[in-house]
């Protein structure tokens, strides 16, 4: 089945400055990658997504690439503000979706 | 647009009983998916249903977990009789196909004591 590896499991960003995370999966059949945004007691919130047909998206200060020969794709959040600060789940999906173990970003004022 | 409902937020029970979660998902989706997210980690699927039908339940302990989902719109996941590592947020999230996003809830908090 599909594995979806992600890193780092924590990050501390000035705020003002740019957030990188890193997603690698497995399964080449996976054709669609979401990334979840979730913050204390609620449920995970989509955010942004990209298909394996498609290099880059984005979304005013966030973007996500896709590498599918290196099977890695990335989010990228610039100008980070304190309400940023939340765990960041990716996903791939072929026949199931996966989640990787998730990120807790933290902006510091 | 109306979200993804579910019922109830929060259950304290004791071990051997049993419990019931409640799903409504948004309005057209087809797909319906339950996942049990333990503190601290990421989400994992325990059941995807399309329409009323199950497409994975690989990863659901059948001898204690069920799911149902009554005419392709409503559904329920029962735990009989529930252990302490049961203890999570059970969430359930929706989508218009398995091709596109999905929508979560915002859970279950289920406490086995």
């Amino acid at each position: 089945g599909e594995n979806v590896e992600q890193h780092p499991s924590t990050l501390s960003v000035q705020e003002g400055d740019s957030a990188v995370i890193k997603c690698t999966y497995s399964d080449s059949a996976s054709n669609y990658f979401p990334w979840y945004k979730q913050e204390l007691g609620k449920g995970p919130q989509l955010i942004i997504d990209i298909r394996s047909n498609v290099g880059e998206k984005k979304d005013q200060r966030i973007a996500v690439t896709l590498n599918k020969t290196a099977k890695h794709f990335s989010l990228h959040i610039t100008e980070t503000q304190p309400e940023d600060s939340a765990v960041y789940f990716c996903a791939a999906s072929g026949e199931k979706l996966t989640f990787g173990t998730g990120t807790r970003l933290t902006i510091i004022p | 647009e109306a979200g993804v409902a579910q019922s109830p937020r929060y259950k304290i029970i004791e071990k051997r009983q049993s419990v019931a979660f409640w799903c409504n998902p948004i309005s057209g989706h087809a797909t319906l998916y339950w996942y049990q997210q333990i503190l601290g980690q990421g989400p994992k699927l325990l059941i995807q249903f399309q329409n009323n039908g199950v497409v994975d339940d690989s990863q659901l302990p059948k001898d204690r977990f069920s799911a149902e989902r009554l005419k392709g719109v409503d559904s329920t996941l029962k735990i009989q009789p529930a252990k302490l590592e049961d203890s999570a947020v059970y969430l359930c999230a929706s989508s218009f196909s398995r091709e596109l996003g999905a929508f979560f809830g915002q859970g279950t908090r289920l406490t086995v004591v």
